[in-house]
């Protein structure tokens, strides 16, 4: 079954500083990729989604991720972070028809 | 433009009274989905449908059950709650089941076991 690894669960960074966030999935075959962001007090939204093509793919709010496939990994990136960036993300992937796994997320505080 | 609503926002329950929570998307969507997300664990799938008339159970389906009532509704029944129940409930859905389809969320439900 796959799963999906998110290393980092905590990361603190200032304003500005640059922001990579870690995916790592198990699944051999052909995946579908996402990234969601779940501000304080708010519902899952989408970021980015990444299915073929250009492994750099640009989302909303600045970020993007690249997909490494030799890696398995689709690291989620963002040059400079605000403060209205604190949040919890999540990645996820489908594999096939199987259901979206999500990664345990990492909670991520911007300090002014 | 609603999305997905999901009701009651928050609830507080004593160990086996019974619940339901109810969720309602005005998107259209084939495919409905209700996970817990709890701390350390993301978010887990209970149970979804793929299309209207259909159920079947995800990673932890166990102490729960559903009910696809029409295209925009699905809920969610805890018969007797326990403890470990105690979560956060998103509802969410998605065009097709197929995986290249996003998922869109609902607000969530606290709900609180006793």
């Amino acid at each position: 079954a796959q799963s999906v690894s998110q290393h980092n669960h905590h990361v603190i960074l200032s304003e500005a500083a640059s922001l990579e966030l870690g995916c790592n999935y198990s699944y051999g075959g052909t995946v579908n990729l996402f990234w969601y962001v779940q501000y304080p007090g708010q519902h899952l939204q989408l970021l980015l989604k990444y299915f073929s093509g250009d492994p750099l793919v640009k989302g909303i709010k600045g970020f993007e991720a690249e997909f490494i496939k030799s890696k398995f990994s689709f690291n989620l990136r963002k040059p400079s972070v605000q403060w209205s960036d604190t949040a919890e993300y999540f990645c996820a992937v489908t594999a096939g028809f199987q259901k979206l796994v999500f990664g345990t997320g990492t909670r991520l505080l911007v300090s002014p | 433009n609603a999305g997905v609503t999901q009701t009651p926002k928050f609830q507080v329950l004593k160990t086996g009274q019974s619940m339901t929570l109810q969720c309602a998307q005005d998107m259209n969507h084939n495919s409905m989905y209700w996970y817990r997300q709890d701390p350390g664990m993301g978010l887990r799938l209970i149970y979804y449908s793929a299309s209207e008339g259909t159920t079947d159970k995800g990673e932890v389906p166990n102490g729960y059950n559903v009910s696809r009532l029409n295209k925009r509704e699905f809920s969610l029944r805890l018969e007797s709650a326990a403890p470990s129940q105690t979560s956060v409930y998103f509802c969410a859905s998605s065009e097709q089941g197929e995986g290249r389809q996003p998922q869109h969320f609902g607000d969530g439900t606290r709900l609180s076991i006793l």
